[in-house]
Parts: structure tokens; sequence; C-alpha cells
């Protein structure tokens, strides 16, 4: 399967822990965005990065959030200092070319965090 | 952020035509019109897009207004496996940002 893989599926966390979340993109594309889904919410955009370099972070909270795509490896989605409203599923997508263009996004199954 | 509107649900019976509307009355000419859904428990699953033309694939069919500013994604024999929530999104395609807004979209019940 050269579907997007997202680890892992379900996490748990205490309060003020670190979570880490990873994501490894479909074969040749080196395109990744991070996205956030709340319970019975819609899903909201958090950050776009190429390889070593963060595009657009707009969607990410000012703190505690950081997002890297190294040259070498899975995107890492890091939550410093967790807090219960940080219990949701995060969502990682990839595509062949940047931007929204017309190249479609290729989900993971996401990542579900829970925070006790 | 918000510019498609969606029927919050809808309803078909197994093995008939679904149609899906999706209204963004302030589309620009730049803006492609992307259709994604959601399964439960899964990620985003991508269905099609298009410009100004109909477009069909595997998945579905797109049918685009002339004047743009509707669409229409259609399932052709819906099964239970198409009951999903569909999001109708529109992208620049001169925009360098990758967000996608994924708005409320529309939950799709589909009856044995």
């Amino acid at each position: 399967n050269a579907g997007v893989m997202q680890n892992p599926r379900h996490l748990v966390r205490r309060r003020g822990q670190e979570a880490r979340l990873r994501c490894s993109p479909m074969k040749g594309h080196s395109h990744v965005y991070w996205y956030r889904q709340l319970p019975e919410e819609g899903l909201k955009f958090m950050v776009y990065l190429q390889k070593e370099n963060i595009i657009d972070e707009s969607g990410m909270p000012k703190e505690r959030f950081s997002a890297e795509f190294p040259k070498e490896g899975p995107s890492i989605l890091r939550i410093q200092q967790v807090v219960r409203g940080d219990s949701a599923a995060y969502f990682c997508a990839s595509s062949l070319g940047g931007g929204q263009g017309v190249q479609p996004q290729h989900f993971g199954d996401g990542t579900r965090l829970s925070i006790l | 952020d918000a510019k498609t509107t969606q029927p919050n649900s809808m309803e078909s019976n197994e093995e008939e035509p679904v149609h899906l509307p999706c209204n963004h009355s302030t589309i620009s000419g730049t803006d492609y019109i992307h259709w994604y859904r959601q399964l439960p428990s899964q990620g985003p699953e991508y269905v099609i897009h298009g410009l100004t033309s109909n477009v069909n694939n595997r998945m579905a069919s797109l049918a685009i207004a002339e004047d743009r500013k509707s669409s229409t994604l259609i399932l052709h024999r819906a099964t239970l496996r198409d009951a999903a929530v569909y999001y109708c999104i529109l992208s620049d395609r001169g925009s360098t940002l990758g967000r996608l807004y994924f708005g409320r979209g529309t939950q799709l019940t589909v009856w044995p």
C-alpha cells in the first residue's frame, strides 16, 4: 500500500506530556499538510510543508505546536504540554505538486489523540 | 472562508443515483471545484475535481453549471459504502498555499 501512512493510529497522553505524530507521504510526494478535526467539527487546516520548509502555518496554534518535514524521514507534528482541548483526530495529507492548484491531496487515516 | 453551500444531509436507496448539490456563487475564474468524502473513522478521500467542463472518473461524475455558480456530484449507483460526508471545496489554481477549507459538508445516508 503506497498511501499516506500515519502513526500511531491512537495515542493517549496525560496533561503536560508531549505528543509526536508521524506522517509518511505517498511515494514521490514532497508536499505535506496537517489538519485537525475536533469532535463533532469539520477538518481545520493547520500547516503546509515542503521538504525542510514550512510554507504556510497560518492554522497552527501559536504556542506548543510545531511541525517539521526533514530531508529524510517522515513529517512530524509535535504538541508540547498537551491539554484536554488537544484531544482530536489529526490528519496528514500529501500531494504531488504544491499549492492548492489542481493536485488532489491524499489523506492518511489519522492519529486519534486522547488526553487524560 | 466558507465559499460553498451544501445541504446538511441527504438520503438515497442503494443502487439508485445520487445528486449532491453545491452552490458557490462567489467562485472566481481561477477556482477549481473539488469534491472529497470522509467515511466514518477514516481520512478524507479525493473524489473528483473540475474547472469548467463536466468530468467523469471511476468514482463519480461532476456536473458544473454554465455560469459555474453551482455544481453537482453524481454517484450513478449508490452503494452502502458511499455513505459518508461529502465536501465541496474551491481551490485557487494560482495559489501557492495548500489549505483546503472543509465546511460542514453533506452527510449522505444510503439505505439498503
